[in-house]
């Protein structure tokens, strides 16, 4: 079964808005993580937060987890035109080893 | 410091051809991990290592796929016979420690296979 699935698929928006992508997962977790990848290029590590952790900010990001619902979101607040990327939720059980989402593709239009 | 390189960045290849891809991880890093994303599929992970052993090889698709990671520096991944539903983009990431959360990837080797 998938693990870590993104919603929406895809976003656009203008330059200055705020961006919400969510992200739902199906088993237990240790941690939970976000990832950006620029078209073409590998894939940049965000921000992560912790099972035991509710939210956690990191610049113009905001992450929450509810592991209650095994959800998650990321908010980018004042977005850019340079946020314009795919955004990847992961989930670890147990190490390093995560499990991917399908990702949402944000366009941030200037 | 140099981040996680791949190579080749593209290849291009005929169904039942070899193909080796090679990684090379950030220094000091002994965790490596390979990762494929078929096309309109999730990431998923194929194989860790912790220097050179495999730690975990539990994503590797089938027997056509051959990792390596001799004296725990760079890795090799080859697919011998490459299939035409191998073609996708194949990442290689690298961690410090086993469980410090953060991957930190390179760009990928794109692979297409006809």
């Amino acid at each position: 079964s998938q693990q870590g699935e993104e919603d929406p698929q895809a976003l656009s928006i203008q330059e200055g808005e705020n961006a919400t992508m969510n992200c739902s997962y199906k088993t237990s977790i240790n941690n939970l993580q976000w990832y950006r990848q620029n078209s073409g290029r590998g894939l940049v590590h965000l921000i992560l937060i912790r099972s035991n952790e509710r939210e956690k900010h990191s610049g113009r990001l905001r992450v929450t987890l509810d592991t209650s619902k095994k959800s998650s979101s990321l908010l980018i607040t004042a977005s850019r035109a340079a946020d314009t990327a795919s955004y990847f939720c992961a989930t670890a059980q147990r190490g390093n080893k995560l499990v991917f989402g399908a990702g949402t593709i944000l366009r941030v239009k200037s | 410091e140099a981040g996680v390189t791949q190579f080749p960045s593209h290849s291009v290849i005929e169904k039942g051809q070899t193909v080796t891809l090679r990684c090379d991880p950030i220094s000091g890093h002994d965790n490596l991990y390979w990762y494929r994303r078929v096309m309109g599929k999730e990431i998923k992970f194929l194989l860790h290592f912790v220097k050179e052993s495999k730690q975990d090889e539990s994503g590797m698709p089938n027997n056509r796929f051959l990792a390596e990671r001799t004296g725990g520096t760079y890795s090799t991944l080859k697919v011998q016979p490459a299939e035409l539903e191998d073609s996708g983009v194949y990442f290689c990431a690298s961690s410090p420690g086993w469980n410090t959360g953060e991957l930190f990837f390179g760009e990928g080797s794109r692979l297409t296979v006809l």
